[in-house]
This record gives structure tokens, sequence and C-alpha cells, in this order.
């Protein structure tokens, strides 16, 4: 099973809003509503930011959104702060071989 | 509070075998599945194995099948991987996640492995 597709970078200034996509297929981001998202800084463990999709754990800002349409997820981040500059990861339950990541992006606040 | 404590580092040969522990505590452990996720240096995650809270098989990603085994001691409250036959490629950061409706609502610190001869 293929990784899901993400953009390697994205960018904004602080206080824009910024999407990062995370394609896959009919078999993994189209048939389940389990995608979730990860926030990753250097030398840290990854964080659950978005989980089934939508929703947001305690404790993460509602800066944070998820979204999903046909075989693409999304996360929105607005009102963009600087401590938002991290790795995201989606994740997405999938047929067959059970679960995939997508590679990765690299969020940069200007 | 749910805290995940993993074995230390290790240094192993190409062809030795490496097994990783991660010890639950702060919830009931029979109640959630235990992931694998490693992340090579400057690499991605990539998703590797669940370790069922039940009775179920253990669900391992093709990538990796026949290579390591998962397993658990719900006594001691403790999921363990073990990867064999190691090779230059398998140096990263081994994490372990407890699952929470098939996301990782909870990560251990991981364990880097380092294979070099």
């Amino acid at each position: 099973q293929s990784a899901l597709t993400q953009p390697p970078s994205a960018s904004g200034s602080p206080g824009q809003s910024v999407t990062i996509s995370c394609t896959g297929t009919s078999s993994d981001v189209g048939a389940y509503k389990y995608v979730s998202w990860y926030q990753q800084k250097p030398g840290k463990a990854p964080k659950l930011m978005i989980y089934e999709v939508t929703k947001r754990p305690s404790g993460v800002p509602d800066r944070f959104s998820g979204s999903k349409s046909g075989n693409t997820a999304s996360l929105t981040v607005s009102g963009l702060q600087a401590e938002d500059e991290a790795d995201y990861y989606c994740n997405s339950y999938g047929a067959g071989d059970g679960w995939v990541f997508g590679g990765g992006t690299k969020l940069t606040v200007l | 509070q749910v805290v995940l404590v993993q074995s230390g580092t290790e240094v192993k040969k190409p062809g030795a075998s490496v097994r990783i522990s991660c010890e639950a505590s702060g919830y009931p452990f029979s109640r959630h599945h235990i992931h694998w996720v490693r992340q090579a240096p400057g690499q991605g995650l990539e998703w590797m194995a669940w370790v069922s809270s039940g009775s179920d098989e253990p669900k391992y990603s093709q990538n990796f099948q026949g290579r390591i085994t998962v397993s658990k001691d719900t006594s001691a409250n403790t999921a363990y991987m073990e990867v064999r036959s190691l090779r230059s490629e398998d140096t990263a950061i081994y994490y372990c996640g407890r699952d929470f409706g098939w996301s990782i609502d909870y990560w251990g610190p991981g364990t880097l492995v380092t294979v070099s001869s």
C-alpha cells in the first residue's frame, strides 16, 4: 500500500490560514472516516491534532480543523502562530495494509 | 495520566535482532490496541504493526510481514516488538502508541535503534 500524498512544504504568515492536503485512494482516505493528523516538532514524538477526519482532541486549539472530500483529506490551520511551525503527517486506515501515513509536510511560519 | 515508557537505545550489527518494549500506565491496558511506528533519520512516519487489545491476531504492514513480531503481556501492561534480520535501513526511532479510534492519542518517547557493523 502506497503512502498518502502530501505536499512537502507549506508556508504562511502569522495570522493567515494554511491548508495541507492528503491524497489517498478509494481504499483508504475515500473509504473510511479514520483520517487523523499529527504535528511533530524536532526531536519530539508526534502529537495528535485531528482524528476521525474532523474531531479535535482535548487541548488542541480550534484553529486546527480537518475535512475530507472524496479521496483527499485536508488540515487547515487558521490564524497561524509561530508555534505552529512543525512537520504535519496525515494517516488513514486502509483496506489491506491496515494503516498508512502521508510523507509529511513541513509548515513554515514566515 | 497516560504514560508510555519505552526501552532504551540499541546498537545492533546487521543480521541481528532487537526487541523493544513499551510499558503503559494510567489507563486499562486491555482496552486499547498498541501501534508501532518508525521514523528513519530525516524521514517520515511509517506504520509497522498493531497488537490488539483483545484476542485478535496482530496486524502487520506488508512492508514488514515476516520480519517483525508484536506481542503483549497484559499482566505487565507491556507491549513488545521484535525486528529480525536487521539491516542498515532499519536504523530509526521506533515509537509505540496507544490506539484511539484508529488514531494514536498517546505516544511513547521513542527508542533509537542503530544498525551498524
